[in-house]
Parts: structure tokens; sequence; C-alpha cells
């Protein structure tokens, strides 16, 4: 079975910093990786997943990530953030369930907390 | 695009109580329906699944129950709920994930008190 480790419980940064949110999976098989977005009291949004092809991938409201396989991990970083940007974000990789039937794993959650 | 529907929005009930949660789905059609639970600090834990009407898989052992009685149509059920049932229960939907990953409802905030 699929497995996704968030590492960071919690990253509070200030505006207009960077960020990187680590997030590392375990596997035995291809992988398809999945970063959400989830806003207080609401579901979650998709920013941006990785399938195949060019490792690095970009996604909604200026993120991206880089599918590293040597290191099983799909890190995800936006340059400069907002306020607008504090919100909770999880990291989730595919499971095939049989035929194309599929489920994803989610990690614990990052919850980010922009400040002025 | 789908879009889905879930209510109530919050909900508080007494111990003991019956539970029925409602999620609909409109936009696409023969989804697969997903219902997950997100307690604090423990992230999102899949509760149940369902390839197709009728269909319900169960992740875990628990005082909860799925139905799939229409194509669009997912509701999650308790007989009497409990304590440890409180937390934020989302329903998703996915139509070929690997190109759209899962749509999300709302969510519903169910308090047992």
């Amino acid at each position: 079975a699929q497995s996704v480790t968030q590492l960071d419980s919690q990253v509070p940064v200030f505006e207009e910093a960077p960020v990187e949110l680590r997030c590392n999976y375990s596997s035995s098989v291809s992988v398809y990786l999945f970063w959400y977005v989830q806003y207080p009291n609401q579901g979650l949004q998709l920013l941006l997943k990785y399938l195949s092809g060019s490792t690095l991938v970009k996604g909604i409201n200026g993120f991206e990530a880089e599918f590293n396989k040597s290191q099983t991990s799909f890190h995800l970083r936006k340059p400069s953030v907002h306020i607008s940007d504090t919100a909770e974000y999880f990291c989730a990789v595919s499971d095939e369930d049989g035929g194309s039937n599929y489920k994803l794993t989610f990690g614990k959650g990052t919850l980010l907390t922009v400040n002025p | 695009s789908q879009t889905i529907h879930q209510w109530p929005a919050t909900l508080v009930q007494p111990v003991g109580s019956p539970l029925s949660l409602e999620c609909t789905v409109e936009g696409t059609s023969n989804p697969n329906l997903y219902w997950y639970r997100q307690a604090a600090g423990r992230g999102l834990q899949l509760l149940f699944y369902s390839v197709g009407i009728g269909q319900i898989s169960s992740e875990v052992p628990q005082n909860l129950s799925a139905s799939r009685p229409q194509d669009r149509q997912f509701i999650l059920s308790s007989k009497k709920l409990l304590l440890s049932d409180s937390g934020f229960y989302l329903c998703a939907s996915s139509r070929q994930i690997l190109t759209y990953g899962y749509t999300f409802g709302s969510g519903t905030r169910l308090t047992v008190v």
C-alpha cells in the first residue's frame, strides 16, 4: 500500500518569503502524486499533479512541485507567498484498486500560516 | 466539470442519535464516490468508496455505514452516534482520476455532544 509523509505539521512564514512544504511517499511501483489546498471549513482544491514526463510541475496560484524519484519526494514550493496562501496543504498519492478505479492516500497535512 | 453538493454544512447531534449525511454529484455520470473524515491533526481518513450503484467498500471498521441508491447519490449513515464520530466529513468524486484528481464537496462539520 502507498503511504505519504508530510514532514511538517505547521509552517509559519512571513509574507513575500519563499516556502517549501515537504512530502515523501513510499511505493514499489509507478506513482501519481497530487497536492491539494484546503481553506478553513471548505473542501479540498487541486493545486497540481504529477503523472509522468517533466519532474517540475507547475500549478495554480504560483505553486510548483518537483518529483524526485531517487528521494521519493514531491515537495511543494512557492517563491513568494501572500497572506491569502494561508491554508492547509495535503500531499496525496494514487493507489490503484484494480482496473481503472483509483483511490488517493493523503498525508496528514501541513498548515501554512503567512504572517504580515 | 463536476460539482458536489453536501448537506448540511454543520450538524450538532446527541450521542446515540441517528445520522444521515447526503452527497450528490452533478456534471458527470458513473463516478467513483468517496467519504472521508477529517479529524484535527489526523489528516484525511478514507471511510468508504463506491464504484457503482449498490457497491460499497469499507476501509475501516466503525460505527458508520454508506449507501449508494442512485448513480450520483452517496449517503453516510449511523444508527447510534458516538462521541468519536465527531469530525469534518468530506464527500469526493472521481472520474478519470489521473486527469482530474478528486472533486470535493464543501464538507459537513459534525459535533456529537
